[in-house]
């Protein structure tokens, strides 16, 4: 039962590139979301998924897009890297219990 | 509106001290509390919860009382390890609020052998 998955672990990437943050989930939970998180500024949601087709923004989604074609899948797309997206993002998952599982991270730095 | 307020850490304690973290909130309606512990270079897990007012919720030597009164979640451990070195996180949700959880800033704790 791995829980929640994220690839890759670190990406280097050059402004105005565009990248796909994969994320995946075994438990069959509806919710899931993304965060960012920097330093001195806690976790910031950026969108998240009620279900199935289902996405809504968080706090900050400049700049990000999502889908969700499966209950397993959450994919984050950033599609004009900028400096400002350095940070390590998270996925998770919620269950029935609002408890949260996360994900490793993904640490990103934007040149 | 909802919001989670920590210390500001960080925090640095010597093996087998005493350890509180305090967590305040604002909410609306009655929310469910939690802690989330951050390894270094980990994602985050739950640490524990309280759902209810007077619930606490205890786990790996960690303790916290859900005090309405008050509202505060605060976390205590009777005796912290090198292992517990980490950042800690307060949060809340509110039924109908799309299961959204509000987040601390998290509190770094150190604990020195």
């Amino acid at each position: 039962n791995a829980g929640v998955t994220q690839t890759p672990k670190f990406q280097v990437l050059k402004t105005g590139q565009s990248m796909t943050l994969q994320c995946a989930q075994d438990m069959n939970h509806e919710y899931m979301s993304w965060y960012r998180q920097d330093p001195g500024m806690g976790l910031r949601l950026i969108h998240y998924s009620v279900g199935a087709g289902i996405t809504d923004q968080g706090e900050v989604p400049n700049g990000y897009n999502v889908s969700r074609s499966t209950t397993e899948d959450f994919p984050l797309r950033l599609l004009s890297a900028a400096p400002s997206q350095t940070s390590v993002y998270f996925c998770a998952s919620q269950g029935a219990n609002y408890g949260y599982t996360f994900g490793s991270g993904t640490r990103l730095t934007v040149v | 509106g909802n919001s989670v307020t920590q210390m500001e850490g960080p925090v640095t304690l010597s093996e087998e001290a005493f350890l509180t973290i305090n967590c305040t909130y604002t909410a609306t309606g009655y929310p469910s509390l939690f802690w989330y512990v951050q390894y270094p270079g980990e994602g985050l897990q739950l640490l524990l919860k309280a759902t209810k007012a007077d619930d606490k919720g205890s786990n790996k030597g960690f303790e916290a009382t859900y005090r309405k009164e008050t509202t505060s979640f605060h976390l205590e451990k009777g005796s912290v390890q090198v292992s517990d070195s980490a950042v800690y996180f307060c949060a809340l949700s509110v039924a109908g609020n799309n299961r959204k959880l509000i987040w601390g800033l998290g509190t770094s704790l150190a604990v020195n052998p």
